[in-house]
């Protein structure tokens, strides 16, 4: 089965430690991206990518960091900069960002730092 | 900047139909787009529609589009339980082509 996985689906961290959720796709797109959602709110991009070894920042990238030394993987990192990392975290992949670009969605991580 | 509002709840007897507005900034929006996700999970691409469209129907669903007015409605007809959702408008603009914008979501829910 074709799709995206995203692990662990609950993470839970203290605060000034760095933790990083995995993001994989047996899709073969070209595109990733990272979203964040926090309640009654919509989806805030974080990080980007079109091509492997490429990423650009979104709206929302301080605190986070990427890496896509794979087509199939786009780990995201989020730092003990990042001031409020308590959120539920989507990645996404499209067949490329031309044409209608559908996203395909993960399940999405929830993480909690206390 | 680009921007996507919603009203952040809907609730319907169920049989009857449901309209989810949205309205966007964007004049230069190319694809609108509607997402479905559901409790702790990602997000579901549902329909979307071109901006040289005014309507557009697949099934229980219906998307208008008023450029004019940048307004984009979900109607979905015969709502049924397994509706009971979040539902997402987003655009994307010509301008950027990688980035969709989202609106905040209306959380649609059902009464017997």
């Amino acid at each position: 089965d074709g799709g995206i996985t995203q692990s662990p689906k609950y993470l839970f961290r203290k605060e000034g430690q760095n933790v990083t959720l995995s993001c994989e796709q047996n899709l073969n797109h070209d595109a990733m991206y990272w979203y964040r959602q926090d309640p009654g709110q919509g989806l805030r991009l974080i990080y980007y990518s079109q091509i492997v070894n490429d990423f650009q920042k979104g709206d929302i990238a301080e605190g986070y960091s990427v890496s896509r030394e794979k087509k199939e993987s786009f780990p995201l990192t989020v730092t003990s900069a990042q001031k409020n990392p308590t959120a539920f975290y989507l990645c996404a992949s499209s067949i490329g960002a031309e044409g209608k670009n559908e996203q395909y969605f993960g399940p999405g991580t929830r993480l909690t730092v206390t | 900047g680009e921007d996507v509002e919603q009203s952040l709840f809907l609730s319907v007897r169920e049989g009857d139909s449901s309209v989810i507005n949205c309205t966007y900034t964007d004049s230069s929006s190319t694809y609108l787009y509607w997402y479905k996700q559901e409790p702790g999970a990602g997000l579901q691409l549902l329909t979307y529609i071109f901006s040289n469209m005014d309507m557009k129907q697949d099934q229980r669903l219906t998307v208008l589009l008023n450029k004019k007015d940048k307004h984009l409605s979900l109607r979905i007809a015969d709502t049924q339980t397994g509706d009971s959702a979040i539902y997402f408008c987003a655009e994307r603009s010509y301008s950027s082509a990688s980035k969709i914008i989202f609106g905040s979501g209306t959380r649609l829910s059902i009464r017997p």
